[in-house]
């Protein structure tokens, strides 16, 4: 089993849909998950960190973290055009960088205008 | 602000070619910096990880070996090229207490 699950997609939906992407993830040490998206041919960009289970909200953007299923989503919503991109999920055990953060394969979204 | 620059944006090499890939860091001091590789459909994978200047840990065993020649400098290189080290090539940075990482624009590497 993979440390960290996500499916690949193409992920197509609609401008102004709620676009909901998830990960699994195997270790429970995971206590840091962020999400980063990623326009074709540039680097990732982080979108969202957050800490152990619960809520996180940035404007459209939605994270939330089960750490009792393993499972954390990226919610967001009044989707627009410019959100086609890909998403990745991370995850680390602890902050400090001498850990490693551990990502995702990504998910690839198009929102059509 | 911090900046990370990466060059060049795109490459193409024969195999058996010699690689280097630069990546510097502007604007924060003693950053951690990454060398990471993405295949197409695949994951980011770790190649290379420095906490400091000559201080290189390696991920995974291969052709690629980085240096750490200053502050704020990461190179990635190679003797010579293998078809396999195509790919999408990623310098990043973090500060001690890793809020996520920077990433650069990363480097196109098609090796023929």
């Amino acid at each position: 089993q993979k440390e960290v699950e996500q499916d690949p997609g193409p992920l197509s939906v609609p401008e102004g849909a709620i676009v909901s992407l998830n990960c699994t993830y195997s270790n429970s040490a995971f206590q840091y998950f962020m999400w980063y998206r990623q326009y074709s041919r540039k680097g990732p960009e982080l979108l969202m960190y957050t800490y152990s289970s619960g809520n996180k909200e940035d404007g459209r953007f939605t994270a939330q973290v089960d750490k009792s299923s393993k499972y954390i989503s990226l919610f967001i919503r009044d989707s627009q055009p410019s959100d086609s991109a890909t998403y990745l999920c991370a995850m680390s055990a602890s902050p400090t960088s001498y850990d490693k953060v551990i990502f995702g394969p990504g998910t690839s979204l198009s929102v059509i205008p | 602000s911090q900046t990370i620059h990466q060059w060049p944006a795109t490459l193409v090499q024969p195999v058996g070619s010699p690689l280097s890939l630069e990546c510097t860091v502007e604007g924060t001091s003693n950053p951690n910096l990454y060398w990471y590789r993405q295949a197409a459909g695949r994951g980011l994978q770790l190649l290379f990880y420095s906490i400091g200047i000559g201080q290189i840990s390696s991920e995974v065993p291969q052709n690629l070996s980085a240096s750490r020649p200053q502050d704020r400098q990461f190179i990635l290189s190679s003797k010579k090229l293998l078809l396999s080290d195509s790919g999408f090539y990623l310098c990043a940075w973090s500060g001690n207490i890793n809020y996520g990482y920077t990433f650069g624009s990363g480097t196109r590497l098609t090796v023929v």
